[in-house]
């Protein structure tokens, strides 16, 4: 099963307040990371968990958090979200090999 | 500077027909890892094919096979007998060996669009 779940699928947010994104894999994988995809765009990769260990992107450092309670689950959180923080969040967890990719949550800010 | 760059922002072809999705990366590694992916119009992203630099024969996956020219730093997706539901938006990336926990350098994708 090679199955990363995220919820929620889509979440509406008022500007200022937080958002919570679950991400979670059965899969026993190390790593799990966090992208942001706006359209026609790549995905820009946010932060990851290796273990314990939380690495963030130095552009994104102050505006993103991430727990790791256990192997399985991450969540990505917004403390106060911005216009420009709509986007879809996409949560994949990896091996040395391959990438696997949730469905993403697509999260609107107004 | 972009690591991955995709130049073609959209292709549209009939269905039946062969296409070609053209990616250049940039690397000073020895060893490192070509991937391409498939984003739906759900926005779900899946793993298509990879290539891994140090093998000579391209890769081929059902319909979908590379066009690996390690001396031109290009990593060509071919798809075969195009189908409707192919239509999607096709990105390219890259892993480096010596990469940091095995990030993803993503190109900005190319739109395929199959028509019948």
């Amino acid at each position: 099963d090679t199955t990363v779940k995220q919820n929620p699928r889509y979440k509406l947010a008022r500007v200022g307040k937080p958002v919570n994104l679950i991400c979670s894999q059965t899969m026993n994988h190390d790593t799990m990371y966090w992208y942001q995809k706006k359209p026609n765009q790549a995905p820009k990769l946010l932060l990851f968990y290796y273990d314990k260990i939380l690495n963030r992107e130095a552009d994104t450092f102050e505006k993103f958090q991430s727990s790791r309670p256990n192997n399985s689950f991450c969540s990505l959180y917004i403390g106060s979200a911005g216009l420009e923080y709509s986007a879809m969040y996409l949560c994949a967890s990896g091996t040395i090999y391959e990438q696997y990719f949730g469905p993403g949550t697509r999260l609107t800010v107004l | 500077a972009q690591k991955v760059t995709q130049t073609q922002t959209s292709i549209s072809v009939v269905e039946k027909t062969t296409v070609t999705m053209d990616c250049v990366y940039e690397t000073r590694d020895s060893s490192y890892f070509l991937f391409w992916y498939k984003q739906t119009a759900s926005g779900e992203i899946v793993f298509l094919i990879r290539q891994d630099s140090y093998k000579k024969e391209n890769a081929t996956v059902g319909h979908y096979s590379l066009n690996f020219q390690k001396p031109k730093s290009s990593i060509g997706l071919i798809i075969t007998a195009t189908q409707i539901e192919d239509s999607a938006v096709y990105f390219c990336a890259m892993r480096e060996d010596m990469s940091n926990y095995n990030v993803l350098y993503f190109g900005s994708g190319t739109k395929l669009t199959v028509e019948p």
